[in-house]
């Protein structure tokens, strides 16, 4: 499967704990991108990491990339309860196609 | 920033009728759109990209008569559904890109309910 594959599928942490997920593929990309989803709601883009790029910093998010293994992390710090969403990595390759990852399902307690 | 905009938010059809869901970029030109399919917590499948001016490409395994996507202006996409049965029940989300080193942005998606 072309999909990225995303650990955990859910994670349960306390406000103001730090959560981290990852996104593990197997096609080669042009970019990465993360994405937020609420409850039946529609996609925010949250960060966009180039190929060649290894880091990135928006906020209270830190994205990595690592193309020799594949694989890409989300950091999300101090986390607050209305972080709670779907997360999803996107892979962007070379035909403008933008193919999701499995998602990581965020719950924050207050 | 860039806005699409999505509608209807939500449908309940007979089945057997066909539905039909727009896709506007409101505030920029898209010559292409995507559309996506989700079902209950599951991740977004890519169904078909969306062409202004020309045919759509579907992914495999869509069916492109049940499917019907148009796309004739630089900031419209339709996707009809035909002949829909309960088995097309889902959430169906359009996205629109304003180049490759921007990221996408999504409608709020159509929740579409076949009865």
């Amino acid at each position: 499967s072309q999909q990225g594959e995303e650990d955990p599928q859910a994670l349960s942490i306390q406000e103001g704990e730090n959560a981290t997920m990852n996104c593990s593929y197997k096609t080669s990309i042009n970019n990465l991108q993360w994405y937020r989803q609420n409850s039946g709601r529609g996609l925010v883009h949250l960060i966009l990491i180039r190929s060649n790029e290894r880091e990135k910093h928006s906020g209270r998010l830190r994205v990595t990339l690592d193309t020799s293994k594949k694989s890409s992390s989300l950091l999300i710090t101090a986390s607050r309860a209305a972080d709670t969403a779907s997360y999803f990595c996107a892979l962007g390759g070379a035909t403008n196609k933008l193919i999701f990852g499995t998602g990581t399902l965020l719950a924050v307690q207050p | 920033g860039a806005v699409v905009s999505q509608h209807p938010s939500w449908v309940i059809c007979k089945s057997g009728t066909s539905v039909k869901i727009e896709c506007r970029s409101l505030d920029f030109q898209a010559t292409t759109m995507f559309w996506y399919r989700q079902f209950p917590k599951q991740s977004l499948m890519l169904m078909a990209t969306s062409n202004e001016g020309s045919k759509a490409t579907y992914e495999q395994g869509v069916e492109k008569d049940k499917f019907l996507i148009n796309h004739a202006s630089l900031t419209l996409s339709t996707l009809t559904v035909t002949s829909a049965h309960p088995e097309d029940s889902s959430f169906y989300i359009c996205s629109a890109s304003q180049g490759q080193d921007y990221g996408y942005t999504f409608g709020s998606g159509t929740r579409l309910t076949v009865v």
